[in-house]
């Protein structure tokens, strides 16, 4: 049980534009979802907290309106990146809990 | 000073040797404390969970947390080729619902 799938797994986009990156619950409902941004050689930090039917909570220095994050269901939160730029290229992963916390399988962003 | 300290090696080893992983932590609220395992450009799957202080073992792992010292070591027996990865802990606490602090990731290669 707690599976986690996300979507795409892989990304390129180009400077300016906005990405969309779907979290879902496979099997489980999750009120509460958790975004993280792994840069290459470094742990995973941090981001949001997605809560379902209201505004996410964003850790201190994450820009809430560079990093849109929508949890319109049980099983569904998503982030956008928008005005992506070179600098935000890097490994998001999404958790969930359930009676254990399930972790996605990671999107990697490329911003060219 | 980080929540959760890791050396982030590169460690290096022979199959078959015992290999020890350790982090510290530095709030005493975390309550439950995660051992993943991550391959490159993957997402960190759950190798070891413990609540509070103790030893818990699984198969070649054998997770230990010493809440009086705020230290964290996962032991990994007859370590394999395929144990190659990079090795996170992470804490949390019970009221955040699933939010987790990772240390750095420490790099394991093991040769055969």
């Amino acid at each position: 049980g707690a599976v986690v799938s996300q979507h795409p797994s892989w990304v390129i986009c180009k400077s300016g534009t906005s990405v969309k990156i779907e979290c879902r619950s496979l099997d489980f409902q999750a009120t509460t979802m958790f975004w993280y941004r792994q840069f290459p050689k470094q742990s995973l930090m941090l981001m949001a907290t997605s809560n379902e039917g209201s505004k996410a909570t964003y850790e201190q220095g994450v820009e809430k309106d560079k990093f849109l994050i929508n949890h319109a269901s049980l099983t569904l939160s998503t982030l956008t990146v928008t005005s992506a730029h070179p600098e935000d290229s890097s490994f998001y992963i999404c958790s969930a809990r359930d009676d254990r916390i399930a972790f996605g399988p990671g999107t990697r962003l490329t911003v060219t | 000073q980080k929540e959760v300290e890791q050396d982030p090696g590169p460690l290096s080893v022979p199959e078959g040797a015992i290999v020890s992983l350790n982090c510290t932590y530095s709030n005493s609220a975390f309550q439950y404390f995660m051992w993943y395992r991550q391959y490159s450009r993957k997402g960190p799957e759950l190798l070891m969970y413990t609540y509070s202080s103790g030893n818990k073992e699984d198969g070649r792992f054998t997770a230990q947390v010493d809440k009086s010292s705020k230290y964290i070591s996962l032991f990994i027996r007859d370590s394999q080729p395929s144990d190659s990865a990079t090795y996170l802990c992470a804490s949390g606490r019970n009221n955040q619902g699933g939010k987790l602090i990772f240390g750095q990731g420490t790099e394991l290669s093991v040769k055969p």
